[in-house]
């Protein structure tokens, strides 16, 4: 099993710019989880699912959007890119409350 | 609202010996604690799972207790080697899947 992948591993974004960071897993984890990293600040939930087709906020979630379709992917969409959203970005997944994370992806906004 | 409190913030050893991480909490209201240890540029990594309901969980040098009523939780890792050298995160479910709040961490460096 590969876990939980995460794409890009690193991007470059111009204020103004949308992107999409990816996340994938192929443990069948209903659960899954969008969080921020950063410095000297505990992981913050941005949004989360509970299943294909069930999505709701994080702490936060403002300038971000998800999608679930399917059990395995769960994007996450970044609209008008602003500094504030420099940051390293962590999908997770759960089982019977245990989380596991992907290798995150780290986001630059100039 | 919990918190979660990761003290020290640094932690540097020689190589060999014992030592214990420390997370503390504010409210005993817990569903479970997992500990992580996170690589610099990499991901967490779950090292043990502690439900509400149990006392310690030990996986091969590295053992986590859990005390609800004083609201604290160690990481005992023993005889501590330079791949070691991680930050080391606690992480609290307070119920609800999406209820889970993070201490900052404590940086270990073991030292050859």
């Amino acid at each position: 099993n590969a876990g939980v992948t995460q794409t890009p591993k690193f991007r470059i974004l111009k204020i103004g710019q949308s992107m999409t960071l990816q996340c994938t897993q192929d443990m069948n984890h209903n659960y899954m989880y969008w969080y921020r990293q950063d410095p000297g600040m505990g992981l913050k939930l941005i949004y989360y699912s509970v299943g294909a087709g069930i999505t709701d906020k994080g702490e936060v979630p403002n300038g971000y959007n998800v999608s679930r379709s399917t059990t395995e992917d769960f994007p996450l969409r970044l609209e008008l890119a602003a500094p504030s959203q420099t940051s390293v970005y962590f999908c997770a997944s759960s089982y019977k409350g245990e989380l596991f994370f992907g290798e995150g992806s780290r986001l630059t906004v100039l | 609202k919990q918190e979660v409190t990761q003290i020290p913030a640094a932690l540097s050893v020689p190589e060999g010996e014992n030592l214990v991480l420390n997370c503390s909490f504010t409210d005993s209201a817990i569903y479970n604690l997992q500990w992580f240890r996170q690589d610099p540029g990499k991901g967490l990594t779950s090292l043990l799972l502690i439900q509400s309901s149990q006392r310690e969980q030990t996986s091969g040098r590295l053992n986590a207790s859990l005390d609800k009523s004083s609201g604290r939780s160690t990481l005992y890792i023993a005889a501590s080697q330079p791949g070691d050298s991680a930050t080391y995160l606690c992480a609290l479910n307070s119920g609800g899947y999406q209820k889970v709040t993070f201490g900052i961490g404590t940086k270990l460096q073991v030292i050859p």
